[in-house]
């Protein structure tokens, strides 16, 4: 089965305790990205990677690193966690441009909280 | 910069069409997709458009216009399980083979028996 998964589903924290957020797609897609989400704001992007250790900035990258050693795993790590990155993160997969699908897969989403 | 407009919110009863509209500003645009979630689900993909006009699946229809910068997403025979979240989504390569993809805020849609 096509599938993004992510680990942990739900995770407290305190501020400042490093926290890695896992990503796995079993697709062989070039393309990852996490998102974040936060009521009315939408779906804001993070950080996206287009294969095995080429990364770059999304629209709200600050606080955030990744990493891309192999194709299938795209983790996400929080170094130092603050409150204001509560919230509801999902990891996606996708092929490239050349001749599609276009379809982006998701995760089921990690709610982190963070007191 | 891109930037995606979509209401926020709409309602409509059981059985009836509506429509849910999405203009956007980009550069590098190469098409147009729509995707749904669920309360505090993952959103799931519905319907892609690179080419004007309008595409059919089942009760939902996207329709896309690139010389008006415009879309829409078009529900019919509405149900009860069609109340979500609906994101309009641009794919733009801005030079890249892969392409980034730029989601708008959302439309939530409630549906009324």
């Amino acid at each position: 089965e096509a599938q993004v998964t992510q680990n942990p589903r739900y995770l407290i924290t305190v501020t400042g305790k490093k926290l890695t957020v896992t990503c796995s797609q079993n697709m062989n897609h070039e393309y990852m990205s996490w998102y974040r989400q936060d009521p009315g704001l939408g779906l804001r992007q993070i950080y996206y990677s287009m294969n095995v250790e080429v990364t770059d900035k999304g629209d709200v990258p600050e606080g955030y690193k990744v990493s891309r050693k192999e194709k299938r795993n795209f983790p996400l790590i929080l170094e130092s966690p603050s409150p204001n990155q509560t919230s509801l993160y999902f990891c996606a997969s996708r092929q490239g441009l050349a001749g599609g699908p276009y379809e982006q897969y998701f995760g089921p989403g990690t709610r982190l909280t963070v007191t | 910069g891109q930037s995606l407009e979509q209401p926020s919110e709409v309602t409509a009863v059981e059985g009836a069409i509506v429509q849910i509209n999405c203009t956007y500003q980009t550069s590098g645009f190469y098409g147009l997709s729509w995707y749904q979630q669920h309360d505090g689900g993952a959103p799931t993909f519905l319907s892609y458009n690179a080419l004007d006009g309008l595409e059919e699946t089942g009760r939902f229809s996207s329709f896309l216009s690139r010389s008006d910068s415009y879309g829409y997403l078009l529900l019919q025979e509405l149900q009860m399980k069609d109340s979500a979240s609906y994101f309009c989504a641009v794919l733009a390569d801005r030079g890249s083979t892969l392409g980034r993809l730029y989601f708008g805020r959302g439309t939530q849609l409630t549906v009324w028996p």
